[in-house]
């Protein structure tokens, strides 16, 4: 168990509404990351953060904005949601690359579920 | 444009047998790989994970093996049981083991490993 919680977990929105997801880490790991899974795609980086404030786009960032305020709470947010971001997404952490072990992978959390129609 | 690849959907394999997944990737400069085991409706688990600087990562029944002029990884499981049936996922980044930086991670859309019994 990773320490990470994710809420909501299942989520069904209308077309236009605005959606926040929220991940929280009890790890006070300094790296924060969303992903989306989709089929034939694996999981893709949305955004990232290095720090409180402080964050950076990934591989699919477009239609997304996130907000780091705490270490240990990272929120990603849909402003206008469309049907296709319809997607299972997931928070990840970790600590500096060599920093110790753990800093040599990331850990996820168990997803949430987002059914935009 | 995907940088890593898993060719091959699905795999089934008897229980006590092998399981080899295959992985190729494209982009040279990458220098990390893991191994993320993933049931359905939960977050994935980091499995296994190999540097560039080796060609063979071994742990339990778990065994990666790095081919770095060919592009290609593949996961050895030995023996196979019911309970490894799962999606996995291979992944790779920049960095290596030492660069202080985030593990941003580019990964493969998945190989759904079924172990019969």
């Amino acid at each position: 168990d990773a320490g990470i919680t994710q809420s909501p977990r299942h989520k069904v929105t209308e077309t236009g509404t605005p959606v926040t997801l929220r991940c929280h880490q009890t790890e006070n790991h300094r790296y924060m990351y969303w992903y989306r899974q989709d089929p034939g795609h694996g999981l893709r980086l949305i955004h990232y953060s290095y720090g409180v404030k402080d964050t950076d786009k990934g591989e699919v960032s477009d239609g997304y904005s996130v907000s780091r305020s705490k270490t240990e709470d990272f929120l990603l947010t849909l402003e206008s949601a469309t049907s296709s971001q319809t997607s299972v997404y997931f928070c990840a952490i970790s600590e500096p690359v060599g920093r110790d072990r753990s800093g040599n992978t990331i850990y996820f959390g168990e997803g949430s579920w987002l059914t935009v129609v | 444009d995907q940088q890593v690849k898993q060719n091959s959907p699905s795999l089934s394999v008897q229980e006590g047998r092998i399981s080899i997944l295959n992985c190729d990737y494209t982009n040279s400069m990458f220098d990390y790989f893991l191994w993320y085991k993933k049931y359905p409706a939960e977050g994935p688990t980091f499995l296994i994970s190999i540097s560039s600087i080796k060609d063979k990562n071994e742990d339990g029944r778990f065994t990666v093996f790095l081919n770095k002029s060919a592009k290609h990884l593949s996961l050895h499981i030995v023996p196979s049981q019911p309970g490894d049936s799962a999606v996995y996922f291979c992944a790779a980044s920049q960095g290596g083991i030492s660069s202080g930086s985030a593990r941003q991670l580019t990964f493969g859309s998945g190989t759904q490993l079924t172990v019969l019994p």
